[in-house]
């Protein structure tokens, strides 16, 4: 089965930091380009940040960039985010997602999404 | 900064076609913008229906096509079923290596 199960997510104070991870499996990971995408409360999608297949290449929205460096294991099959300095503007379901063609650049887009878990940023 | 741009809102009656747009603000969209469209219902995580303008993804019936059409991405949806009540998100690559969401179309199927 194809699926992406996102983790990590969890209630910390401002300043903290967090370790997402995105466990997929049923898919030949190693060929995707990998996407993190977040959703605020009752707000549209943003997206965060992509890694090419092979890890190569990262690359951010500025409003993450420096604080949530993207990162993959292709041995462990995982993807993950390191959220870090965490601000109450954070506060999001987080998403995973797989890029859309095998060996594509991020820009082609995304294809299957994972169910999300939730960050939340109070003091 | 590039803000993608996207109707708030849209209504379409059952069996009717529909047309939402995804806009540059500054520039227009072209092919070189592989522009992505996904559908998100309440409490759901997204779901990808179009990918590279106009690649359906895999499932997704052909009532749904994406297009450039004039300076825009389209995305048309023919013979509107109640399940299509969504939000209607677009991205668009705007260069080195980033993508940007637009806002959302909120579709109502009334």
């Amino acid at each position: 089965q194809v699926q992406l199960v996102e983790s990590g997510g969890g209630v910390v104070q401002p300043g903290t930091s967090l370790r997402l991870s995105c466990a997929a499996s049923g898919f030949t990971f190693s060929d995707y380009a990998m996407h993190w995408v977040r959703q605020a409360p009752g707000k549209g999608l943003e997206w965060l940040a992509v890694i090419s297949y092979d890890g190569g290449h990262k690359y951010y929205a500025d409003s993450v960039m420096g604080r949530f460096p993207i990162s993959r294991d292709n041995s462990k099959n995982t993807l993950y985010l390191q959220t870090n300095s965490l601000r109450v503007e954070d506060t999001a379901v987080y998403y995973c997602a797989k890029g859309a063609s095998p060996k594509a650049a991020g820009y082609y887009g995304m294809g299957l999404w994972g169910q999300g878990t939730t960050v939340t940023v109070s003091s | 900064q590039t803000v993608v741009t996207q109707e708030p809102s849209f209504s379409v009656s059952p069996g009717g076609t529909v047309t939402l747009t995804c806009g540059l603000s500054s520039g227009s969209v072209s092919s070189s913008n592989w522009p992505s469209w996904y559908q998100q219902t309440p409490g759901q995580a997204p779901r990808t229906l179009i990918y590279s303008a106009n690649t359906r993804s895999s499932g997704v019936p052909d009532r749904f096509s994406g297009s450039i059409l004039g300076n825009k991405a389209a995305l048309t949806i023919s013979g509107a079923q109640a399940d299509d009540e969504s939000d209607y998100y677009c991205v668009l690559y705007v260069g080195s290596g980033i993508s940007v969401f637009g806002g959302g179309t909120k579709l109502t199927v009334l």
